[in-house]
């Protein structure tokens, strides 16, 4: 079946121009998390939606990161003023969740944006 | 609170040698542990799981026993292959926080000819 879909897959941006990362995440997961990996880095959390929880929001560098779930699927990452320590690429992740599970539904991993900032 | 502590690459070893990363994690709960690779200009895939204690995951000739009197989760290959180059990300999934993800820093693991 279809994965994590991510677009663009890649994007060049000028400093200080805002932009928007989108992820459709498989069909009926419920939980969507955004990493941020900068070259030869680990995976830095950014934000995480559960269902019709409140989003954890408490990766978010700065006030310039913001993100939106809507509908319980699509997700939009909106930077804005882009700076060129933003530049890094941008994964998404879903994972299926239900009440009483057991907790080993695997994160599934879109294959990133990759946002450069000149 | 929750977190996982991975050894540092990166680890450099010759073909059909023995392979071990050390992962230990803290948790407040009772996690399930993952291990995750990235290969060379790929997106991150689940390489195996555990969801309780003395589990063992396995895939691919990689295996990992979840040690909860040790709180650890090391990654163990008896021959590691050229292909087995990658990053290895070790995590946790917080079940008592809706599942979510804790990861490692990630070892990365060359594997010479």
């Amino acid at each position: 079946g279809a994965g994590v879909s991510q677009s663009p897959s890649n994007k060049v941006t000028e400093k200080g121009k805002d932009v928007e990362l989108r992820c459709d995440p498989i069909s009926g997961h419920t939980a969507l998390y955004w990493y941020r990996q900068s070259l030869g880095q680990g995976l830095e959390f950014l934000i995480y939606f559960q269902g019709n929880s409140a989003p954890d929001k408490s990766g978010l560098p700065s006030d310039r990161f913001s993100a939106e779930r809507t509908g319980g699927s699509v997700s939009t990452l909106t930077i804005q003023r882009t700076q060129q320590e933003d530049s890094a690429v941008y994964l998404c992740a879903s994972s299926s969740r239900r009440d009483g599970t057991t907790g080993n539904s695997p994160l599934h991993f879109g294959n990133g944006t990759r946002l450069t900032v000149t | 609170g929750n977190s996982v502590t991975q050894m540092e690459g990166p680890v450099t070893l010759s073909e059909e040698a023995f392979l071990t990363i050390n992962c230990t994690y803290t948790a407040t709960g009772y996690p399930s542990l993952f291990w995750y690779v990235q290969y060379p200009g790929e997106g991150l895939q689940l390489l195996l799981k555990a969801t309780k204690a003395d589990d063992k995951g396995s895939n691919k000739g990689f295996e990992a026993t979840y040690r909860k009197e040790t709180t650890s989760f090391h990654l163990e290959k008896g021959s590691v292959q050229v292909s087995d180059s990658a990053v290895y990300f070790c995590a946790l999934s917080d079940r008592g926080n809706f599942n979510k993800f804790y990861f490692g820093s990630g070892t990365k693991l060359n594997v010479k000819p």
